[in-house]
């Protein structure tokens, strides 16, 4: 069965300081990860992708995230936060293998604090 | 062009009542979703269809009844609204069985019952 398990719900940073938001992920397959963004009272947002191309994914608005097989983990980075940061982050996976579930994370909820 | 696009955006109404939602995809996938997030933000499968087809209904209410004309369209309709049921309600369609299977998200429906 999939599980994603984000392992910080709140995370506060400085503005220009590094960003980083935790994500152990459980799949009996190979798994798609993605990371969305959730604004307030806004919809998901796609920010980047892992589908079992390059480990290093890359994404939007300067964030990137790291696939790890052996830790079973895909954390996500960003080198300088900034204000418009402040938000929601989910951790997801899917499988394939037949379910046809995208499994949600509980969020991490990022604060930049000027 | 918006891809997922659900109505209403948000809806206010009274226990008891019976309310839809609509929503619908432009970008030519086959599997759509409804998703509840509840007021810790924390996302939820409810249902999906492959193809007009049934494949995933977890654990919901029978007052929730989705419905798919076709692969373009998935409906919700919920009877006998209760104030458990206020929430966020994403619609979400993807090709499933596809590299990079990202799933895409309406903008969300908020849902209040009083």
């Amino acid at each position: 069965a999939q599980s994603v398990t984000q392992l910080d719900s709140h995370v506060s940073v400085s503005e220009g300081t590094p960003v980083l938001l935790r994500c152990n992920y459980s799949s009996s397959y190979s798994p798609s990860l993605f990371w969305y963004v959730q604004h307030p009272n806004k919809g998901l947002q796609l920010l980047l992708k892992y589908t079992s191309a390059a480990t290093l994914v890359k994404g939007i608005n300067g964030f990137e995230a790291e696939f790890k097989k052996s830790e079973t983990s895909f954390h996500l980075t960003k080198p300088s936060a900034h204000m418009s940061d402040a938000a929601e982050y989910f951790c997801v996976v899917s499988d394939q293998s037949g379910t046809y579930k995208y499994i949600f994370g509980t969020g991490t909820r990022l604060k930049v604090l000027a | 062009d918006t891809a997922v696009s659900q109505t209403p955006k948000y809806l206010v109404t009274q226990m008891g009542n019976d309310k839809s939602i609509k929503c619908e995809q432009n970008l030519g996938h086959d599997t759509m979703y409804w998703y509840k997030q509840d007021s810790k933000k924390f996302l939820k499968i409810m249902f999906s269809y492959n193809n007009k087809e049934l494949i995933i209904n977890e654990t919901v209410p029978n007052r929730f009844s989705p419905k798919s004309p076709d692969k373009a369209h998935l409906n919700l309709h919920i009877n006998s609204l209760e104030l458990g049921d206020s929430a966020v309600y994403f619609c979400a369609s993807s090709q499933w069985r596809s590299t990079g299977n990202t799933i895409y998200f309406g903008e969300g429906s908020w849902l209040t019952v009083v």
